[in-house]
């Protein structure tokens, strides 16, 4: 299936810990995203990757650190994790030009 | 911060209704977008409208800008049980296509 794929689709840890969260597109998608969606459902930007380029780094942590291997994956790794961390985190894709973007199912991370 | 505010946050119809929800923004835009979030999934892309167009028609969705008023409205027809789900606005203001996304409204279509 042609898609944004996340993994894992849950994730509970403990306070201090360190987890990554991955993103795959098969979309053959230039740039790629990281939202993250609080319980009020409120959904804010954290990174964006235009062909492993960072071109989008709102004001986050350091603790939350993306990669790009390559232009179709996009990674999350958050060191330290805190009980604020708990959230839906979304990848995203969109084609250069074309400003819709598609989005992954979404990680369901929560901090204990 | 946070750019678009939409109304109203929960609104519930029955099938068959139409439903209406507005959006407000802020500051200037290249386009306007509406997503859907059904309950524990993610985002779908509804309809992209420019700042230079005035409205817009997919399906059973009718999509209306207003740049004057920094305003937006999303029209669904003849609404089913289906669309039960949350809506939300996003401006796309910038060159590298960062969205700011409104709180969205929570629209619930009873059979």
């Amino acid at each position: 299936d042609t898609a944004v794929s996340q993994t894992p689709k849950y994730l509970v840890t403990q306070m201090g810990n360190d987890k990554s969260i991955k993103c795959e597109q098969n979309l053959g998608h230039d740039t790629m995203y990281w939202y993250k969606q609080d319980s009020k459902k409120f959904l804010k930007i954290m990174f964006s990757y235009n062909n492993k380029e960072l071109i989008i780094n709102e004001t986050v942590p350091n603790r939350f650190s993306p990669k790009s291997p390559d232009k179709a994956h996009l990674n999350l790794h958050i060191n330290s994790l805190e009980l604020g961390d708990s959230a839906v985190y979304f990848c995203a894709s969109s084609p250069t030009g074309v400003r819709e973007q598609y989005f992954g199912p979404g990680t369901r991370l929560t901090v204990t | 911060s946070q750019q678009g505010e939409e109304d109203p946050q929960a609104l519930s119809i029955q099938e068959g209704e139409n439903a209406t929800m507005n959006c407000s923004y802020k500051t200037s835009i290249n386009n306007l977008q509406w997503y859907r979030q059904n309950s524990g999934r993610g985002l779908v892309h509804l309809i992209l409208i420019r700042s230079n167009e005035r409205e817009k028609h997919s399906g059973r969705l009718r999509v209306t800008l207003d740049t004057s008023k920094k305003s937006s409205s999303l029209l669904i027809t003849a609404s089913r049980a289906a669309d039960t789900a949350s809506y939300f606005c996003a401006t796309d203001g910038s060159w590298t296509g960062k969205l700011i996304f409104g709180q969205g409204t929570t629209l619930q279509v009873k059979p």
